[in-house]
C-alpha cells in the first residue's frame, strides 16, 4: 500500500539554526511530491513540488529550499531560520495527473525561538 | 493564483447547513476539497473535474460549475464530527495544486 512518511513530528529551532524535513513515499513511483507550510490559523502556503528527480518548482523565494534526491524522497532545508519560518509543514504527493485525491504526511510543526 | 474561499468561517448549531464557495478568476482543470482537522494533516473529500459535476458521499456533496471558475461545497445535516477548516485545491495546470485560505466550520451541539 502507498505511504507517506514525514519526520520530525515536532521540532523546536533557534533562529540562524539550519533546517532539514525529510518525507519519503512508498508504494510508488515517479510522484508529484509538494511541500507546504500552514502558520497558525492560516491557509496551506505552496512551497516547492516536483514532478521528478532534481526537478524542484519553487513558490517561495525565501530562505527556504528543496531537493528531490531520489525518486520517492523529498527534503525542505534552509541555512539560517528566521522567526518568520515557524509553522505547520506538511508534505503531500500525488500520482498522475493530479485527477486523484492528494496524500498528506502528517506534518511537522516548527518553532522557531 | 490562490483560489479564494467563502465564508472564512461558520458556526452552526447540529442539524443545521452549511455551503462553502471557491472562486477563481479562471477556468481550472479541477478542484479538490479537504477537511483539516486542528493540528492534523488535510483529509480528502472529493475531486471534480468536469465543467456541471456535481457529486458527494454522505451528507456532504460538491458541485463545479459549467465554466469551471467556481466550486461549491454543501454540508447537510451537519454532525459535530463536520467541525474542521475546510480547504479547496485548484489545479492550476504544470502539476501545481494552490490551496484556499480555508473556510473554518464550527459545529454546536
Amino acid at each position: 500500500s502507498q505511504t507517506i512518511h514525514q519526520w520530525p513530528a515536532t521540532l523546536v529551532q533557534p533562529v540562524g539554526s539550519p533546517l532539514s524535513l525529510e518525507c519519503t513515499v512508498e508504494g510508488t513511483s515517479n510522484p508529484n511530491l509538494y511541500w507546504y507550510r500552514q502558520a497558525a490559523g492560516r491557509g496551506l502556503q505552496l512551497l516547492f513540488y516536483s514532478v521528478g528527480i532534481g526537478q524542484i518548482s519553487s513558490e517561495v523565494p525565501q530562505n527556504l529550499s528543496a531537493s528531490r534526491p531520489q525518486d520517492r524522497q523529498f527534503i525542505l532545508s534552509s541555512k539560517k531560520l528566521l522567526l518568520s519560518d515557524s509553522g505547520f509543514y506538511l508534505c503531500a504527493w500525488f500520482v498522475g495527473q493530479m485527477n486523484t485525491e492528494a496524500f498528506f504526511g502528517q506534518g511537522t510543526r516548527l518553532t522557531v525561538v | 493564483q490562490q483560489p479564494v474561499q467563502s465564508p472564512q468561517a461558520v458556526i452552526l448549531r447540529e442539524g443545521e447547513d452549511a455551503v462553502i464557495n471557491c472562486s477563481s478568476s479562471k477556468a481550472l482543470y479541477s478542484v479538490h476539497w479537504y477537511r483539516q482537522k486542528h493540528g492534523e494533516a488535510p483529509v480528502f473529500l472529493m475531486i471534480l473535474l468536469k465543467g456541471g459535476e456535481q457529486k458527494g458521499h454522505d451528507k456532504i456533496s460538491a458541485s463545479f460549475n459549467e465554466k469551471k471558475q467556481q466550486s461549491s461545497l454543501y454540508l447537510t445535516a451537519s454532525q459535530l464530527s463536520y467541525s474542521g477548516t475546510y480547504f479547496c485545491g485548484t489545479d492550476q495546470g504544470a502539476q501545481k495544486l494552490v490551496f484556499g485560505q480555508g473556510t473554518r466550520l464550527t459545529i454546536n451541539p
